[in-house]
């Protein structure tokens, strides 16, 4: 157990399906991130948000729409995906946005038919 | 930009002592650390090290931190079966993200 939940833990959706996936921490970090990570490739940030705002944006397709509502949860939107956004897809978080050890979740098994 | 990397794949006889190696190329990393992955599973934090330490040692982990040639190891001595994943080393710049190799695959031989 990090302190950071993700759910679910497995998804498989259609390329016109509308789906979530969820993070929660329960260490109290300001900063928190979704990472992918795909086979045979270096993990990759996506989004950052620190305090509620995002920060960073890795020229990631519109079809990955993130929400923060609290500092505590992490939220990202999926719709229209393609097959090779199959990945796991990590959530973190830390203490702030440049400073402090950055904790993972389980991770989010995404397969998209 | 930032680039670490790792070996790919290492293979050990339980009881041995395990040596996972990486490089990276940002001279004004702050942190560097550590993490192992099991199948199915996320990313698990191991150990970090502070950019101003040369060594740090936890239990059967030890991490040898070299600036000048901007290496880092991880030792795992008396290497177990459940030692077995992916170890992943990642470096924090001064900047704003957290760069990660490709990860080394250690298989432990009973």
């Amino acid at each position: 157990e990090t302190g950071v939940t993700q759910t679910p833990r497995h998804l498989v959706m259609g390329m016109t399906n509308k789906k979530s996936l969820k993070c929660e921490q329960h260490l109290g970090h300001n900063a928190m991130y979704w990472y992918k990570q795909s086979a045979k490739k270096p993990l990759e940030l996506m989004f950052v948000y620190s305090l509620e705002e995002r920060v960073e944006n890795n020229s990631v397709p519109s079809r990955f729409s993130p929400e923060c509502p609290n500092s505590s949860h992490l939220f990202l939107h999926l719709h229209t995906l393609q097959p090779e956004d199959s990945a796991l897809y990590l959530c973190a978080s830390s203490q702030d946005f440049l400073a402090g050890v950055v904790f993972f979740g389980e991770g989010s098994r995404l397969t998209v038919l | 930009g930032e680039d670490v990397e790792q070996s790919l794949f290492l293979s050990v006889r339980e009881g041995d002592s395990s040596v996972i190696n990486c490089t990276y190329t940002d001279s004004s990393s702050t942190y560097l650390y550590w993490y192992k992955q099991e199948p199915g599973a996320g990313l698990q934090l191991l150990t970090y090290i502070f950019s101003n330490m040369d060594m740090k040692q936890d239990q059967r982990l030890t991490v040898l931190l070299n600036k000048k040639d901007k290496h880092l190891s991880l030792r795992i001595a008396d290497t177990q079966t459940g030692d077995s994943a992916i170890y992943f080393c990642a470096e924090r710049t001064g900047a704003n993200n957290l760069f990660f190799g490709t990860g080394t695959r250690l298989t432990v031989i009973p």
